[in-house]
């Protein structure tokens, strides 16, 4: 079956730091991917829409120049969380439609960050 | 707007019991739904899908769901439940115009404890 991988699993950082999160699909080619914020307990938030080789498109209340998403091949997204502050501590998880269509999306296994 | 319900938050079953999860959705056009499960330190997994066609369908794991359009719910079942099958459950709505897999909503999830 499809494989997405992310990476890192976990990362710490201090605040006012930027952390980068990648995704990748690992046996197939993902031209959308998908970004899903999970804070405790909740559900999964859709952040962004990852286009290659064209702008991210965001969800209402998501903030662009905080979360930065470069889609930069077909394989690989990447999610930077610009000037991080506590309350964007979180699980950030994202998807990629399967190969052979949209009908069924991949997820990568999530990557906690945790802001001090 | 599409939306997802989970009524349950958390329920508890032995094990070997039967299993329900429900789901209630709400979408203007004929949905794309899925149930995935999401277990610590790893990303969702999909156990079911429906799209279209016969309003039972049959998934991983021995799980079921049935699409019920007049009640507007889809909600997962297992005959007999396993130890290992504790986790988070997610129903998810997708209605994207790229594809029905795409722009997934997902309900706030039911967390299930299976007691030996």
């Amino acid at each position: 079956g499809a494989v997405v991988s992310q990476h890192p699993s976990r990362v710490i950082c201090k605040s006012g730091t930027s952390v980068k999160i990648e995704c990748r699909s690992l046996d197939f080619q993902a031209t959308t991917m998908f970004w899903y914020r999970q804070f405790p307990k909740q559900s999964l938030m859709l952040m962004a829409t990852s286009n290659e080789g064209s702008k991210a498109t965001y969800e209402q209340g998501v903030e662009k120049d905080k979360f930065l998403i470069n889609h930069a091949s077909l394989t690989l997204s990447t999610l930077t969380v610009t000037s991080a502050h506590p309350e964007d501590s979180s699980f950030y998880i994202c998807s990629a439609p399967g190969p052979g269509g949209t009908d069924t999306q991949y997820f990568g296994p999530g990557t906690r960050l945790t802001v001090l | 707007a599409q939306s997802v319900t989970q009524p349950d938050i958390h329920i508890t079953v032995s094990e070997g019991a039967s299993l329900e999860l429900r789901c209630n959705y709400s979408y203007g056009a004929t949905p794309y739904l899925f149930w995935y499960v999401q277990s610590p330190g790893q990303g969702l997994q999909l156990l079911l899908k429906y799209f279209s066609g016969d309003t039972l369908v049959q998934g991983i794991k021995g799980f079921e769901a049935e699409f019920k359009r007049s009640q507007s719910s889809f909600n997962l079942r297992k005959p007999s439940v396993h130890w290992s099958d504790a986790a988070e459950y997610f129903c998810a709505v997708g209605a994207g115009s790229e594809g029905g897999g795409n722009k997934l909503t997902f309900g706030t999830g039911t967390q299930l404890k299976v007691e030996l």
